[in-house]
């Protein structure tokens, strides 16, 4: 079964830190693929990246950058220079490339930005 | 704004009573998903369908049900309703039948049982 662990609950930074989440998944396949969604006060949970298992290309987006590494079976996700807008709760998710299994989120990661 | 709508936003009822939440995909997209998120349980998939027809089943009790409809919107029925079903449902959409296609997730119904 797949697994995905944030164990980081809560966090908590000043404006215009560098922050990272981790997020550490468990799986046998060796095709499978890893999302993470931002969940803001509002509710709605939107999308902020997919990466697939042969891709352990780090991608930055803006602010926002993902460190994928296999060998440790990380999937992190940094925000640089974090903003108040940034608060929210940050989910990793993973699922397999192979059959019908669903999307396994983590526990999530509550980020709080203090101004 | 994701494309998915969800009705009601809110909705607030009995233990021992049933209700329907209801979907509206991403215009295009064919499959419809369900998650339920609640403090102890986190998000968890309950059940997806893909052009009308069940495509992968989670935890879902079977005190709840879903269908998805020729228009593709879709139904969750929660029924006999308990305390610890109080919960945010989500819905999400994609284009795809994989649950690796990207997912679009609505704005959830948050259900609180009495």
């Amino acid at each position: 079964a797949q697994k995905v662990t944030q164990a980081q609950t809560e966090i908590s930074v000043v404006e215009k830190e560098d922050v990272t989440l981790d997020c550490v998944y468990e799986t046998r396949d060796t095709t499978y693929y890893l999302f993470w969604y931002k969940q803001p006060p509002s509710g709605e949970l939107v999308f902020l990246i997919r990466r697939n298992s042969f891709d352990e290309q780090n991608e930055i987006s803006g602010r926002y950058s993902w460190n994928f590494q296999k060998s440790t079976s990380s999937f992190n996700f940094t925000i640089t220079a974090s903003q108040v807008v940034d608060s929210a709760v940050y989910f990793c998710a993973l699922t397999l490339y192979s059959g019908n299994t669903p999307l396994v989120f983590g526990k999530g990661t509550r980020l709080s930005v203090i101004a | 704004d994701s494309g998915v709508t969800q009705t009601p936003k809110h909705l607030i009822t009995a233990t021992g009573q049933r209700v329907t939440l209801r979907c509206s995909p991403r215009s295009g997209d064919l499959s419809v998903y369900w998650y339920q998120q609640s403090l102890d349980q986190g998000l968890q998939f309950l059940i997806q369908y893909y052009n009308g027809e069940e495509r992968a089943k989670g935890n879902i009790l079977e005190r709840f049900s879903a269908q998805q409809f020729p228009d593709l919107h879709s139904e969750l029925n929660l029924s006999s309703l308990e305390l610890g079903d109080s919960a945010l449902y989500f819905c999400a959409s994609s284009a795809g039948q994989n649950s690796y296609n990207e997912q679009f997730f609505g704005p959830g119904t948050r259900l609180t049982v009495l």
